[in-house]
C-alpha cells in the first residue's frame, strides 16, 4: 500500500513562494493521482487541485488558479505543490493525498502527515 | 459548487452512546459520491466511508454511512474514547471540484 511522506514545516515572507513535497513509497507512482488539500488554523478542509503523472493532467480549484502549480517527478516518486504570491491567510497545513481521476473512485486515501506553512513578515 | 452543511457543529456524548452526524448538500450529490473522514488533533484526516456506505479495510463496523440525494448520515454506534474527533463529509460527484462540509466536532460529555 502506498504511503505519503511530506516535507517539513516552512516559514515564508509575504509575496514569496513555497514548494511542498510529497514522497510516495509503495505501489506504482505514475498510476496514482495526487490531490492537495489545505487547512487553515482551526478551520475546515479546502481542496486545491490534483495531478495525474500518468496522463499529465492537472486540475486546479478556481480560487487558486494562477497561484498554485502541481508537478510530479517519477524518478523520485515525489509530487510537489508550489504556491506563489503568499499572503498571511495562506498560513495553513497543506496535505497531499492519493485520489483518482475516475469520479467514482475520487475519495482521498491515504493522506500525507501534513506540512505547516506559516506566512509572516 | 455544491455546498455541504454539517450538523450539529458540536455533539457532546458519552462513551457507549450512539452518535448521529448529518451532512446536507445544496444540490443532489451525483451517484451518491459521498465520503466521510475523521480527524484527530494534530493528525491528517482518515477515510472512514466512501460511496455513502462503504468502509475501507480496517475501519470498524461501528461506523456506518447512509443517505442519498442531498441528505447523508454517519452513525457511530457504541462510542469508544478514540472516536472523539472532528468528522468531515466530502462530495466527489462534481469532481474534480470536490467540496467538504465544515465539520462536526464530537466531544466527550
Amino acid at each position: 500500500q502506498v504511503q505519503l511522506v511530506q516535507s517539513g514545516a516552512e516559514v515564508k515572507k509575504p509575496g514569496s513562494s513555497v514548494k511542498v513535497s510529497c514522497k510516495a513509497t509503495g505501489g506504482i507512482f505514475s498510476s496514482y493521482t495526487f490531490t492537495w488539500v489545505r487547512q487553515a488554523p482551526g478551520q475546515g478542509l479546502e481542496w486545491m487541485g490534483e495531478i495525474s503523472p500518468l496522463f499529465a493532467i492537472t486540475n486546479y480549484a478556481q480560487r487558486f488558479q494562477g497561484r498554485v502549480t502541481l508537478t510530479a517527478d517519477e524518478s523520485t516518486s515525489t509530487a510537489y505543490m508550489e504556491l506563489s504570491s503568499l499572503r498571511s491567510d495562506d498560513t495553513a497545513v497543506y496535505y497531499c493525498a492519493k485520489s483518482s481521476l475516475t469520479v467514482a473512485l475520487n475519495w482521498f486515501d491515504p493522506w500525507g502527515q501534513g506540512t505547516l506553512v506559516t506566512v509572516s513578515s | 459548487e455544491i455546498v455541504l452543511t454539517q450538523s450539529p457543529g458540536t455533539l457532546s456524548l458519552s462513551p457507549g452512546e450512539r452518535a448521529t452526524l448529518s451532512c446536507r448538500a445544496s444540490q443532489s450529490v451525483s451517484s451518491n459520491y459521498l465520503a466521510w473522514y475523521q480527524q484527530k488533533p494534530g493528525q491528517a484526516p482518515r477515510l472512514l466511508v466512501y460511496g455513502v456506505s462503504n468502509r475501507p479495510t480496517g475501519i470498524s463496523d461501528r461506523f456506518s454511512g447512509s443517505g442519498s440525494g442531498t441528505d447523508f448520515t454517519l452513525t457511530i454506534s457504541r462510542l469508544e474514547p478514540e472516536d472523539f474527533a472532528v468528522y468531515y463529509c466530502q462530495q466527489y460527484g462534481s469532481s474534480p471540484d470536490v467540496t467538504f462540509g465544515q465539520g462536526t466536532k464530537l466531544e466527550i460529555k
